[in-house]
């Protein structure tokens, strides 16, 4: 069973530009959720969804948004770019997004912004 | 608010040496523990959790973690560290009956001498 699938892989944009990054979880996983992982603050959570629907929300700015599809795979947008932005974007799958359920990482888009 | 800390940056060990990464936490009411390991240019893999029952849970790699509600700790052990056990270590908590949002420490770098 393939594992989850991040693209792309990197990424280099200017200040100000705009920028979209794609999940695809792992067959079967209906979960969706994404975090930001910078070496000041560690590993932050941006958004989870679960059957399209928008479940839970970090504490980032309005900037920061994200959708998923019908067949789970979501797309995460950040508008507006800056430079504190840059950072190893990771999306996480699982079954349900139960709180006891363990998360199945993708191996993330390294985002650079210039 | 839920939080979680671990104080150490980086922790050396000596192969063949027990290891100890620690790991406290701050939540209203039961949490949900969790350790994920990031092994380099890889994204991060599930290695163990506390959901309920005994306060000693055993994962993946042999690796351990005690449960401790009087300390609020969830440090996470392994009796003999191996060389391939360097890697970035992550501390998780949930409190899936507060805003249930995955919190993630900062992060502590491990280093198996060997």
């Amino acid at each position: 069973k393939a594992g989850v699938t991040q693209t792309p892989r990197y990424l280099i944009k200017t200040r100000g530009q705009q920028v979209t990054l794609s999940c695809s979880p792992i067959s079967g996983h209906r979960s969706v959720s994404w975090y930001q992982q910078t070496p000041g603050q560690g590993l932050q959570f941006l958004f989870e969804y679960f059957s399209e629907t928008q479940r839970n929300k970090g504490n980032f700015p309005g900037r920061f948004s994200g959708r998923q599809f019908s067949n789970s795979r979501s797309e995460m947008n950040v508008s507006t770019l800056e430079l504190g932005d840059s950072a190893l974007y990771l999306c996480a799958s699982s079954i349900t997004g139960n709180s006891g359920e363990k998360l199945f990482f993708g191996s993330g888009t390294q985002l650079s912004v210039l | 608010a839920q939080s979680v800390a671990q104080p150490e940056d980086q922790v050396n060990v000596a192969e063949g040496n027990p290891l100890t990464v620690k790991c406290t936490y701050s939540v209203s009411g039961n949490p949900y523990l969790f350790w994920y390991v990031q092994y380099p240019n890889r994204g991060l893999q599930f290695l163990l959790k506390y959901i309920t029952g005994d306060n000693l849970v055993k994962g993946s790699y042999g690796f351990e973690a005690e449960f401790n509600k009087s300390q609020t700790s969830f440090h996470l052990k392994k009796p003999s560290a191996l060389v391939s056990d360097s890697a970035l270590y992550f501390c998780a908590v949930r409190d899936p009956r507060g805003d249930d949002k995955i919190i993630f420490g900062k992060g502590t770098r491990l280093h198996i001498l060997p």
